[in-house]
């Protein structure tokens, strides 16, 4: 148990619709990650948040947004969801923005 | 941009030391080698890292050649339970800390 933990562990929806996937980083850490595997691309980055601010973006597409709360969980939000969208969703945390990052259970997002 | 090449897969025998390379020939001064494990479809699982000299820990050692060109991760008695695809990483020490996963080695350790 890395002490990340995330909310939902599955999630299944339907083509347009918005979801919210939820992360609660280890206790003292202050940045968290988003990635997205699916299986055609693999295991990929999409934002880092540090102390409530957006530090780095990577592959994250326009209808995906996230935010770190001054508890320090992170959303990430999903809106006019397509079949592609269909992944495993990782969050990640680390102490500080260089520090080693531990990794979450994962939400499994099924579109229909 | 991937900057390591793994295997994509190996085996070993269960109680053997299972040794996974991974080559890094562009990585730079102030860049770290990480290794990471999935197991099935969980979340990646941190092993170990290192800079420049050799690291152990209690899940595993990590040998990095003097150039650091190269490093080889060593589970020094696989059970089945390190049957997982295996990711070197290589990260910079400051900076961008998102994490770059290639297609990492599958292990399959057989009984």
């Amino acid at each position: 148990d890395s002490g990340v933990t995330q909310t939902p562990k599955h999630l299944i929806t339907a083509t347009g619709q918005r979801v919210t996937l939820r992360c609660s980083p280890r206790s003292g850490d202050l940045s968290v990650y988003w990635y997205q595997q699916s299986l055609d691309q693999g295991l990929q980055f999409l934002i880092q948040y540090y102390n409530g601010e957006e530090r780095a973006k990577g592959n994250i597409l326009e209808r995906f947004s996230a935010q770190q709360f001054p508890d320090l969980h992170s959303e990430l939000n999903l809106s006019s969801l397509e079949l592609g969208d269909s992944a495993l969703y990782f969050c990640a945390s680390s102490r500080l923005i260089t520090d080693t990052q531990y990794f979450g259970p994962g939400t499994r997002l099924t579109v229909l | 941009d991937a900057k390591t090449t793994q295997p994509p897969s190996m085996d070993c025998a269960e109680g053997r030391a299972a040794n996974l390379p991974c080559n890094h020939s562009t990585i730079s001064g102030n860049e770290y080698v990480y290794w990471y494990r999935q197991i099935h479809s969980q979340g990646p699982q941190y092993i170990i890292h290192g800079l420049k000299n050799n690291e152990t820990n209690e899940m595993a050692s990590l040998i990095i050649t003097e150039d650091r060109k190269s490093s080889t991760l060593i589970l020094p008695h696989a059970t089945l339970r390190d049957t997982a695809v295996y990711y070197c990483i290589v990260r910079p020490q400051t900076g961008a800390n998102n994490l770059f996963f290639g297609t990492g080695t599958r292990l399959t350790v057989i009984p």
